[in-house]
């Protein structure tokens, strides 16, 4: 069964603490990996894309990488508007299958 | 550039009441359409997906039921509701030959 796993679930860090957010997959075959930004009560907000192995995107704060196995969304020097649920969801090979989601991991940055 | 529309907000209903939520995308055609229901805890559940008009693939066996009238509408329905029903549900599209989707801002519906 094809799975994606969230880690942590939740995380707190101090404004200006670096860390990195873990999404693993286990999937018969990876067409792309998709990361997105949660605010409550508000609809996901698309990040990246990542299709490779060794892919690397960023957007300010945000760096997310992609192994054969897992991707991560390093976070530098955060801010409290960072403070949101980041979700992470892939795309398999078989035929127009919808994303996979994971549970997310949700962020709180303390100033 | 595209918009997608939900609507409604915010809805509370009774036990046993019919539902009706609307989502529409403006600014594409032809695109891949989703329903999603979010739970506290259970992350993003799948419900339908239908990439055409008249063509919907149910995700998960339940009273609920969608249907896509036109090319960027897309309706979702039940007949009637149960306190199971309520949840964040979200619609969402992504573009033809393309994988990465794009959430709208979501109905709140309590079931009461």
């Amino acid at each position: 069964e094809d799975q994606v796993t969230q880690s942590p679930e939740a995380l707190r860090l101090q404004e200006g603490e670096s860390s990195s957010l873990n999404c693993s997959y286990t999937v018969s075959g990876l067409r792309g990996l998709f990361w997105y930004r949660q605010d409550p009560g508000k609809g996901p907000e698309f990040l990246f894309t990542l299709y490779s192995a060794g892919e690397e995107k960023e957007k300010e704060r945000l760096k997310a990488t992609l192994t054969k196995k897992e991707s991560f969304l390093h976070i530098t020097a955060p801010k409290p508007e960072d403070s949101a649920t980041y979700l992470c969801a892939v795309q398999i090979y078989s035929g127009n299958t919808p994303l996979v989601f994971g549970k997310g991991t949700r962020l709180s940055v303390i100033a | 550039s595209q918009t997608i529309h939900q609507w409604p907000a915010t809805l509370v209903q009774p036990v046993g009441s019919p539902l009706s939520l609307e989502c529409t995308v403006e600014g594409t055609s032809n695109p891949n359409l989703y329903w999603y229901r979010q739970a506290a805890g259970r992350g993003l559940q799948l419900l339908f997906y239908s990439v055409g008009i008249g063509q919907i693939s149910s995700e998960v066996p339940q009273n609920l039921s969608a249907s896509r009238p036109q090319d960027r509408q897309f309706i979702l329905s039940s007949k009637k509701l149960l306190l199971s029903d309520s949840g964040f549900y979200l619609c969402a599209w992504s573009p033809l030959g393309a994988y990465e989707q794009y959430f709208g801002p979501g109905t709140r519906l309590t079931v009461t």
